[in-house]
């Protein structure tokens, strides 16, 4: 069974400090998908990025940075001079490919990340 | 483009009641997701359709969970009858089933949070 692990439960900051968000995955699917989503406090999920398997080169985009290492794992997640708007609670998941088509998600527990003024 | 609709927003009702949750999916998107989300749970996967077909329904918590997808653009969610367990945030999301092999991105609607007392 596929098993998604963010081991941070809350992490609080100053504005403009970078913040980084761990997640450690486990399956046994050789190709699959990852994910970061938010959830702000209003209550929505917004999709932030998705990476796949094959490809463990990191990218930036904004100010939004992730570390993919297939052989630890992890997808860790940065947010650069973070915002008190940056606060909301992170999800990251793993897709699982379902029998006939289409993506099963499973989300870790989440990361509350709270940015002070 | 409009997103993801779900109605309601909130539901407040008694247990024994029973409770219809619905969704509009994104225009052209041939998956639909049905999630809860709890404290004590996190985020969950209960049922999936791909081409208004229901696909996986392992999350489904019992028989009073049922769920229909009677065409590409609605879903609806029924809890029969519902009991004070069953609140949580409800969250429906969409996503295109691109090429074999390549995951999807699911969007996701803005939820319906049920309180049953």
């Amino acid at each position: 069974a596929q098993k998604v692990t963010q081991a941070q439960t809350e992490i609080s900051v100053v504005e403009k400090e970078d913040v980084t968000l761990d997640c450690v995955y486990e399956t046994r699917d050789t190709t699959y998908y990852l994910f970061w989503y938010k959830q702000p406090p209003s209550g929505e999920l917004v999709f932030l990025i998705r990476r796949n398997s094959f490809d463990e080169q990191n990218e930036i985009s904004g100010r939004y940075s992730w570390n993919f290492q297939k052989s630890t794992s992890s997808f860790n997640f940065t947010i650069t001079a973070s915002q008190v708007v940056d606060s909301a609670v992170y999800f990251c998941a793993l897709s699982e490919r379902g029998k006939f088509g289409g993506n099963k998600l499973t989300f870790g527990g989440g990361t509350r990340v709270l940015v002070k003024p | 483009d409009a997103g993801v609709i779900q109605s309601p927003r909130h539901e407040v009702t008694e247990m024994g009641q029973e409770v219809t949750l619905r969704c509009k999916p994104i225009s052209g998107h041939n998956s639909l997701f049905w999630y809860r989300q709890t404290m004590m749970r996190g985020l969950e996967l209960l049922i999936y359709f791909n081409n208004n077909v229901p696909i996986d329904d392992s999350g489904m918590p019992e028989d009073r969970f049922s769920a229909k997808m009677p065409n590409a653009s609605f879903s609806t969610l029924k809890i029969q009858p519902s009991e004070p367990r069953d609140s949580a945030v409800y969250f429906c999301a969409s996503s295109i089933v691109p090429l074999a092999g390549v995951a999807d991105t699911q969007y996701f609607g803005p939820g319906t949070r049920l309180t049953v007392l």
